[in-house]
């Protein structure tokens, strides 16, 4: 159990289009998810928490309304790059988080990440 | 804010030497989490670490949280190739990453 799914896993854009990251929790429900951006040979650095029915928590520094994160359901939530430019790509990846973990109170499960290249 | 540094930031082995990253917080930690990624992949939970001076051990994975509850630390005894990775420690709630350690094991 515990499998988090991405999509798509890797995207190519014109600068100046929009791009939307899906991520869904398939085998359990998720009452909140996390986005992270990760360079290359870089560690993840939180963007944002997204709890569901509720307005994502942005970190500083990353701008709400170029990262619009909707978490309509317990199984999804999406992120949406507005407006990208080149210096946006990067490797993009969810976690969701139980509501009730076995494993502990702060175990989350990863997707597959999103490979954004903006041309 | 919190901060998570790891030593070291690279580390090249033998395969069959051994091998051990370091995980330093700013604050007391409630817990502390490691994750290995794989070249190309995703952060993968290895372990939680919740009490003060507590080890654990995976197979040839031996992880431990400092007394202070500040420190921890991950030790691979006789790498593989299949150890290759970047291994991340992180702090709790939303999971602030450390820097990582990026392994490579040379056969």
């Amino acid at each position: 159990g515990a499998v988090v799914s991405q999509h798509p896993s890797w995207v190519i854009c014109k600068s100046g289009t929009s791009v939307k990251i899906e991520c869904r929790s398939l085998d359990f429900q998720a009452t909140t998810m996390f986005w992270y951006r990760q360079f290359p040979k870089q560690s993840l650095m939180l963007m944002a928490t997204s709890n569901e029915g509720s307005k994502a928590t942005y970190e500083q520094g990353v701008e709400k309304d170029k990262f619009l994160i909707n978490h309509a359901s317990l199984t999804l939530s999406t992120l949406t790059v507005t407006s990208a430019h080149p210096e946006d790509s990067s490797f993009y990846i969810c976690s969701a988080r139980k509501g009730l973990a076995v494993l502990g109170p702060d175990t989350q499960y990863f997707g597959p990440g999103t490979r954004l290249t903006v041309l | 804010g919190q901060q998570v540094m790891q030593i070291p930031q690279y580390q090249h082995v033998q395969e069959g030497e051994d091998f051990t990253t370091y995980c330093n917080s700013s604050t007391t930690l409630s817990n502390i989490q490691w994750y290995k990624q794989r070249p190309g992949g995703h952060p993968v939970f290895l372990i939680q670490l919740v009490k003060s001076g507590e080890v654990k051990k995976q197979k040839r994975l031996t992880f431990q949280f400092g007394e202070a509850k500040k420190n921890s630390s991950l030790h691979i005894t006789a790498t593989q190739t299949t150890d290759v990775g970047t291994y991340f420690c992180a702090g709790p709630n939303k999971l602030i990453f450390g820097t990582g350690t990026r392994l490579q094991v040379f056969p």
